[in-house]
């Protein structure tokens, strides 16, 4: 049963780089990682998923050791509107049962 | 395009009644998920569905719970008896397949007096 464990809280400035850990000791072999974002009276927004190594989009990167126990979402330049909160999702692989369990979040603040 | 609608976006009823939440998936997104969020907490599996099957509906609190998506399209999220307890927004998902990013609707505010 895989459980996620994130910092509860993180500040940053505007501009700066922001590197979210999310460890998952028990990560099944099927599962993807996934990040989401939600802001107040929202649901939250896919950011990005990956397997393993490195993802990169438009938005964020996701790097994820050879172990799979651990991943971290990274957000270059920072801006106010990116104050959030921030889940780590595993499980649900493409041909398994594993089941669906949100981290308990981390919520970011980013100060002008 | 459309993303998920959840209806209502509120919902207020007395302990012991009866309530049901609508969502609308995305169009062609087989997989579709309801979560229960409490505040400040990250949101809570429920059941999800492939197709209309529920393919796992290991979350549901106890029987008086329950989910259909009878045309694999629409869901309908069912409790029975509500108890105060129970109060929290209820979120709904959809993705193109199992496995996929989750595409979420806002969810329902549900508050039992």
């Amino acid at each position: 049963l895989a459980k996620t464990t994130q910092p509860i809280s993180m500040d940053s400035y505007e501009g700066q780089e922001v590197n979210i850990t999310c460890s998952h000791n028990n990560i099944a072999t099927n599962d993807y990682i996934t990040w989401y974002q939600q802001f107040p009276s929202q649901g939250p927004r896919f950011i990005i998923q990956g397997y393993k190594t490195k993802v990169t989009n438009e938005v964020a990167s996701l790097f994820i050791p050879a172990d799979r126990k651990s991943s971290t979402l990274s957000l270059p330049r920072v801006s106010l509107s990116d104050t959030a909160v921030y889940y780590c999702l595993v499980g649900v692989g493409y041909s398994s049962a594993s089941k669906i369990i949100f981290g308990s979040g981390t919520r970011l603040s980013i100060r002008p | 395009g459309a993303g998920v609608s959840q209806t209502p976006s509120n919902k207020v009823t007395e302990k012991g009644k009866y309530v049901e939440l609508r969502c609308d998936p995305i169009s062609g997104h087989t997989a579709l998920y309801w979560y229960r969020q409490s505040l400040g907490q990250g949101p809570e599996f429920l059941i999800y569905f492939q197709g209309t099957g529920a393919a796992d509906d290991s979350g549901l609190p106890n029987d008086r719970f329950f989910a259909v998506r009878p045309e694999g399209s629409v869901s309908t999220l069912k409790i029975q008896r509500t108890e105060r307890g129970d109060s929290a927004v209820y979120l709904c998902a959809s993705s193109l397949a199992v496995g996929g990013p989750q595409h979420f609707g806002d969810g329902t505010r549900l508050s039992i007096l």
